[in-house]
């Protein structure tokens, strides 16, 4: 179950900067990735996602990596704009089209 | 709008009333989830549908929780006797459920506050 307090991690960068959110996942049977931006008052919202039989895949401005040895998914951002501000989720499968299992967020500042 | 819809956005009830809310998919997903969001946390799975048919439910779900699907399209999920922890916001998303389409499209979310 989940077991997350109220104050979420949050990443302060400077508009233009890269940035870098990470997330630990929780079952290494897990086979499909998917990171989340969530912003205030609106549901989620889909960013990019990744199978495990890869390691990194790229987007427009983004970019995940996976480390199964480690369970460590990590989002980059290059550029990061103020409109990026948002909470980010990184989210899990047992796979793909499944319900997926959510990590607890990371907020994301951007200052200009 | 051809995205996942739900209504109402807001609800606010008193402790012990019944809910109800209604999640429109988007028209070709045949999958249909329920999550619940509380302040500060990441989403929840409460339950899901493949068509019709409700293949999932969450230990979190109680037996005042009812999820239903009739048609295969647009889905209720109920609360009976509210309690003020169920206080939360509740989203609806809908996926293809093919392999590899992983992707949930979420709603905005029904906010639920239980005084």
């Amino acid at each position: 179950g989940e077991s997350v307090g109220l104050h979420l991690p949050t990443l302060s960068v400077q508009e233009g900067d890269n940035s870098i959110i990470n997330c630990a996942y929780s079952n290494s049977a897990s086979d499909y990735f998917i990171w989340y931006k969530q912003e205030s008052g609106k549901g989620p919202q889909f960013i990019i996602d990744i199978r495990s039989n890869m390691d990194k895949r790229q987007g427009q401005r983004v970019t995940v990596l996976l480390n199964k040895t480690v369970k460590h998914l990590s989002l980059q951002i290059a550029a990061t704009q103020p409109g990026d501000s948002a909470v980010y989720f990184c989210a899990e499968s047992l796979d793909y089209g499944n319900k997926l299992v959510f990590g607890a967020g990371t907020i994301l500042r951007v200052k200009s | 709008d051809t995205g996942v819809s739900q209504d109402p956005r807001h609800k606010i009830t008193k402790r012990g009333q019944n809910v109800t809310f209604r999640c429109d998919p988007i028209s070709e997903h045949n999958r249909l989830y329920w999550y619940r969001q509380t302040l500060g946390q990441g989403p929840e799975f409460l339950t899901y549908f493949q068509n019709e048919a409700q293949l999932e439910k969450s230990r979190l779900l109680s037996d005042r929780f009812s999820a239903e699907r009739p048609k295969g399209s647009f889905s209720t999920l109920e609360i009976q006797r509210t309690e003020q922890g169920d206080s939360a916001m509740y989203l609806c998303a809908s996926s293809l459920g093919q392999p590899g389409t992983g992707e949930l499209f979420f709603g905005e979310g029904s906010r639920l506050t239980v005084l």
